[in-house]
C-alpha cells in the first residue's frame, strides 16, 4: 500500500459548485499534513496546513480524521482559477521527509 | 523577491554529460530539499539538508551528488546523465524539518 494515496481524478466540476476530495495515509505515526496546489508546468505551492481541529481559509476547508487516517479538502463556490492539481503531503513524527500523494486533478468548467 | 530560485530553468543536454543545478533561498530557512517529478507527475524527495548537513538521502543513484556550501544554497550535480534522468527537478526549503515547504519554480531537464 502506498504511504499516501489520492484519487487522481480528473474531477470536472461546474463553476460555483462545491467539490471535496480526500487523501489517505497509511502510517499512523504521521504528524504533519498539508495541501499543495500545482498548476500545469509550475511548482507546487502551499495551499494550507491541516490542523487536528480542522481549518478554513476563505472558500477552502481542510480536515483531518486520525481515526480513519485521511485528510480532506473542501472547495466551496469553485472558480475557474481553482483548476489545478491538488497534492496532499504528509510527514511522520521524527522524520523530516515530506511524502506526497500523486495528486488529484481538478478542472472547473464554465 | 524570489524566495527559492533555481538555475537553470531549462536544461537540454546529451546522454553521458555532467551537469549542475543551483538553488538558493532567501527565506532564512534551515532546511533545503531536492525533489524529482517524473513524467507521471509523481513528486519524490531525493535529498534534504539541514544547516549544511545531509539528513535525507533517498535511494538515488550515486551519480547524483548534492552540495550545500551554506544553509541558503543547495546545489545538485549529476554525472553521466541517462535518459531516465529526464524530469523536472524542484528545490524547496522550510524553516524547520516538518514545516511547510516552499518550492522553486523547477528545472526541466531533458536528455537527448
Amino acid at each position: 500500500r502506498k504511504e499516501v494515496e489520492q484519487d487522481p481524478g480528473p474531477f470536472n466540476v461546474p463553476e460555483g459548485a462545491t467539490v471535496a476530495f480526500n487523501c489517505t495515509y497509511s502510517n499512523s505515526a504521521s504528524q504533519s499534513f498539508f495541501w499543495y496546489r500545482q498548476d500545469c508546468r509550475k511548482e507546487p505551492k502551499l495551499l494550507m496546513s491541516v490542523y487536528s481541529s480542522g481549518n478554513e481559509d476563505g472558500r477552502f476547508t481542510a480536515q483531518l480524521n486520525r481515526a480513519s487516517q485521511y485528510i480532506s479538502l473542501l472547495i466551496r463556490d469553485s472558480k475557474l482559477s481553482d483548476s489545478a492539481t491538488y497534492l496532499c503531503a504528509v510527514t511522520r513524527f521524527g522524520n523530516e521527509k515530506l511524502t506526497f500523494g500523486t495528486g488529484t486533478r481538478l478542472t472547473i468548467i464554465p | 523577491d524570489t524566495a527559492v530560485s533555481q538555475t537553470p530553468k531549462y536544461l537540454v543536454t546529451q546522454m553521458g554529460n555532467d551537469k549542475s543545478i543551483k538553488c538558493e533561498q532567501n527565506l532564512g530557512h534551515d532546511t533545503m530539499y531536492w525533489y524529482k517529478q517524473d513524467s507521471k507527475k509523481f513528486l519524490k524527495i531525493m535529498f534534504s539538508y539541514n544547516n549544511k548537513e545531509l539528513i535525507i538521502n533517498e535511494t538515488v543513484p550515486n551519480r547524483f551528488s548534492p552540495k550545500s556550501p551554506d544553509k541558503a544554497h543547495l546545489n545538485l550535480h549529476i554525472n553521466s546523465l541517462e535518459l531516465g534522468d529526464s524530469a523536472v527537478y524542484f528545490c524547496a526549503s522550510s524553516q524547520m524539518r516538518d514545516q511547510p515547504q516552499h518550492f522553486g519554480d523547477g528545472t526541466r531537464l531533458s536528455i537527448l
